[in-house]
């Protein structure tokens, strides 16, 4: 079935250094991926977006890059920070009762951890 | 600007108590949903709400109700709480259909 997830449930960087987590993603047709980081305790977070017409997106300290011939999405952080800590997911809305609504598909999640 | 706030943030319930989560947004979005996050199971949509006086379904909604009187609130109902509803649930909201959705703290709720 569709999905969408990540590469690696785990990532440990120095602080300081860029952190890249990847995303997989099967449905050839999505065209909107959101970028969420949820910290111990906390709902997810919106970081940034990207619909399928762009292959770059920057945010402040954050950007995201699409590749649509392989179906992979990533998000770099640069300058990792202690504050940065957290789980990051890809998610697609996916729309469901027939359109009705959307869900979110989350992927399974990254776990970055900064060393300081 | 709060976004998106939920009370409570914690609650432990007896098998058979009810009680109602209080969801609200000041963004003035038309779109809101209720997730349960349970461990490996990802977010799962419990109900939703296209706008003010419109409630639906979503894919668990079994044991719950919900009811949003108010653009600005949707509130989650547990009727008769079962030890099946122990989990964290996320109030969300959005602009419109697919845009992005912008969570809320969460509540952590334990039923004995």
């Amino acid at each position: 079935g569709e999905s969408v997830g990540l590469h690696l449930p785990t990532l440990s960087v120095q602080e300081g250094d860029n952190s890249i987590i990847n995303c997989a993603y099967s449905n050839s047709a999505s065209d909107y991926f959101i970028w969420y980081k949820q910290e111990s305790g906390k709902g997810p977070q919106f970081i940034i977006d990207i619909r399928s017409n762009m292959d770059k997106r920057q945010g402040q300290r954050v950007t995201v890059l699409l590749n649509k011939t392989v179906k992979h999405l990533s998000l770099q952080i640069a300058a990792t920070q202690p504050g940065d800590s957290a789980v990051y997911f890809c998610a697609e809305p996916k729309a469901i009762f027939g359109g009705a609504t959307n869900k979110l598909i989350f992927g399974t999640g990254t776990l970055l951890a900064v060393q300081p | 600007n709060a976004g998106v706030t939920q009370t409570p943030k914690f609650r432990v319930l007896k098998t058979g108590q009810s009680m109602t989560l209080l969801c609200a947004q000041d963004m003035n979005h038309e779109y809101m949903y209720w997730y349960r996050q349970d461990p490996g199971m990802g977010l799962r949509l419990i109900h939703y709400s296209v706008g003010e006086g419109t409630t639906a379904k979503g894919e668990v909604p079994d044991g719950y109700n919900v009811s949003r009187l108010k653009k600005q609130n949707f509130l989650l109902g547990l009727e008769s709480a079962a030890p099946s509803q122990t989990s964290v649930y996320f109030c969300a909201s959005s602009i419109g259909l697919g845009d992005t959705q912008y969570f809320g703290p969460g509540t952590r709720l334990t039923v004995l």
